[in-house]
């Protein structure tokens, strides 16, 4: 599993962008970058999710570096409803048959929004 | 569209016991895997269950189990519980190889060891 490093902690003011970091150096060539966010008492949830090129989405936008070793989730305009932990998920393709891949959550990154 | 569900929401225990919980997944898909978060922490993965059968399993012991039934719904048993086993367990739910398709989560089961 590659390892991630993101900070403990980011501060943003309401309808400003955010743009949270991730460093994912053993990333390998088949892993897809996976974001997934977790607000106060819910279960995470899927924002986005990229190989190579930048992604655009309702919720946000991806950007990858062109190495692939660190990756940029950017909230255009964030708004008090954007106050969750952010996780950075690399993920290589399930070897098994059938099912899914696994999810490996690091500790991400909290995020709070000033109005 | 119902999504994944969980229950109960919360539940206290002591030392020794065992748990079961139950998750519910998406509407349409087949797949449920099962995680821990302690607390200030990540979910860790538990296993995965497709086909009614444990097709991943993370770093558990054996005390950890689960199932799946006919209809995709899941359960996971905790066998002689632990104070560590005190944390918020999350059922995850998605569709047969669909490889970076979202995974949906429930908002998760409270267990608390006393």
């Amino acid at each position: 599993d590659a390892k991630t490093t993101q900070p403990n902690s980011m501060e943003s003011n309401e309808e400003e962008p955010v743009h949270l970091p991730c460093n994912h150096s053993t990333i390998s060539g088949t892993d897809y970058i996976h974001w997934y966010r977790q607000l106060p008492s819910q279960g995470p949830e899927y924002v986005i999710h990229g190989l190579t090129s930048n992604v655009n989405n309702r919720m946000a936008s991806l950007a990858i570096a062109e190495d692939r070793k660190s990756s940029t989730l950017i909230l255009h305009r964030a708004t008090l409803r954007d106050a969750a932990v952010y996780y950075c998920i690399p993920t290589p393709p399930t070897e098994i048959q059938g099912g899914s891949e696994k999810l490996v959550f690091g500790k991400g990154t909290k995020l709070t929004v000033n109005p | 569209d119902a999504g994944v569900t969980q229950s109960p929401t919360h539940l206290i225990k002591t030392r020794g016991q065992q748990v079961t919980l139950r998750c519910s997944p998406k509407s349409g898909h087949d797949t449920v895997s099962w995680y821990q978060q302690a607390l200030g922490q990540g979910p860790q993965f538990i296993f995965q269950y497709y086909e009614e059968e444990e097709r991943q399993r993370g770093n558990f012991p054996d005390r950890f189990s689960g199932h799946q039934f006919p209809n995709y719904s899941s359960e996971l048993n905790v066998n002689a519980l632990l104070l560590g086993d005190s944390a918020l367990y999350l059922c995850a739910s998605s569709l047969r190889d669909s490889y970076n398709q979202p995974q949906h989560f429930g908002d998760g089961t409270r267990l608390s060891i006393l």
